[in-house]
C-alpha cells in the first residue's frame, strides 16, 4: 500500500523555467511532508519542509504548496539550473510518529 | 550542521557471510535512527527504527534475525546483514534524528551499496 505516490517518474524542464514537482498522500494523518533530494549512490539531501498548519513554504529557489483537501503537495524549483537534476522524493509523517514515508521519486533533468 | 557518517559506502562480501555497516551521527546526539532499504528505481523503504539503549523496532516483513540493529550509544549504531545472501543486494541508507541545532530534523548519511556475490 504505497501511501505516498509520486506519479511521474522523470521530467525534464528547460535551464531557467520552473519545475514542478508533484506527490499525492492517502493517509489523513500525515500532517509534515518533507522534499529531499538524492543523488545516485548517495543519501537524501533534505530540501524544505512544510507543516499542514500551512499551505506554502518558501526557502530561496525553492517553494512547496500543500493542498490538504486535495491531499497533494507539490515542488516548484524557479528558475531551474543543471544542479537540479537530480531523483526528488516527497516524504510524510505525523505528530508522534517518527517515521518517514516516502514516495516513489521523481527523476529531474534540467536541459541546458 | 548535522553530518552523518555511513561506512562502507560499498562493499561486496561472499554469500553466506556477514556484513556490518555503521552510522555514526558526528555533532549531534541521535536520539532515533533508522535504516532504510533502496532497490533500483524505487523508494526508499523503511526496515527499522533504533532508539539508543533498546531494541530496534522493526516493519512487517523485514527479518529482525537477519537484519541486525544495535543501537549502543547516541552516536552510532550498526546494522549486520547476517548470511547474506545474493537478494539482499541493494543499496541501504540510514538516518539519524536528534540534535537541537538541526531543529531535530532527520540527516542522512550517503548510503552504503552492497552486493553480494
Amino acid at each position: 500500500d504505497q501511501q505516498v505516490k509520486q506519479n511521474s517518474p522523470s521530467l525534464s524542464v528547460q535551464e531557467g523555467r520552473i519545475s514542478i514537482l508533484n506527490c499525492d498522500y492517502t493517509n489523513s494523518m500525515f500532517d509534515y511532508f518533507l522534499w529531499y533530494k538524492k543523488y545516485p549512490a548517495e543519501g537524501p539531501t533534505f530540501l524544505i519542509s512544510i507543516s499542514s498548519i500551512k499551505d506554502k513554504n518558501e526557502d530561496g529557489r525553492f517553494t512547496v504548496f500543500l493542498n490538504k483537501s486535495a491531499k497533494h503537495l507539490s515542488l516548484h524549483i524557479v528558475p531551474s539550473q543543471p544542479g537540479d537534476s537530480a531523483v526528488y522524493f516527497c516524504a510524510a509523517s505525523w505528530f508522534g510518529n517518527e517515521k518517514l514515508t516516502f514516495g516513489t521519486g521523481t527523476r529531474l533533468t534540467i536541459i541546458p | 550542521g548535522a553530518v552523518v557518517s555511513q561506512h562502507p559506502s560499498r562493499v561486496i562480501c561472499k554469500s553466506g557471510t556477514s556484513v556490518k555497516i555503521e552510522c555514526r551521527s558526528l555533532d549531534f546526539q541521535a536520539t532515533t535512527m533508522f535504516w532504510y532499504r533502496q532497490f533500483p528505481k524505487q523508494s526508499l523503504m523503511l526496515m527499522a527504527t533504533s532508539n539508543e539503549g533498546s531494541k530496534a523496532t522493526y516493519e512487517q516483513g523485514v527479518e529482525k534475525d537477519k537484519f541486525l540493529i544495535n543501537h549502543a550509544s547516541l552516536t552510532l549504531s550498526t546494522l549486520t546483514v547476517t548470511s547474506a545472501h545474493p537478494e539482499d543486494s541493494s543499496f541501504y541508507i540510514c538516518s539519524a534524528r536528534g540534535g537541537q541545532n538541526n531543529n531535530y530534523g532527520y540527516t542522512f548519511g550517503s548510503g552504503t551499496r552492497l552486493t553480494v556475490v
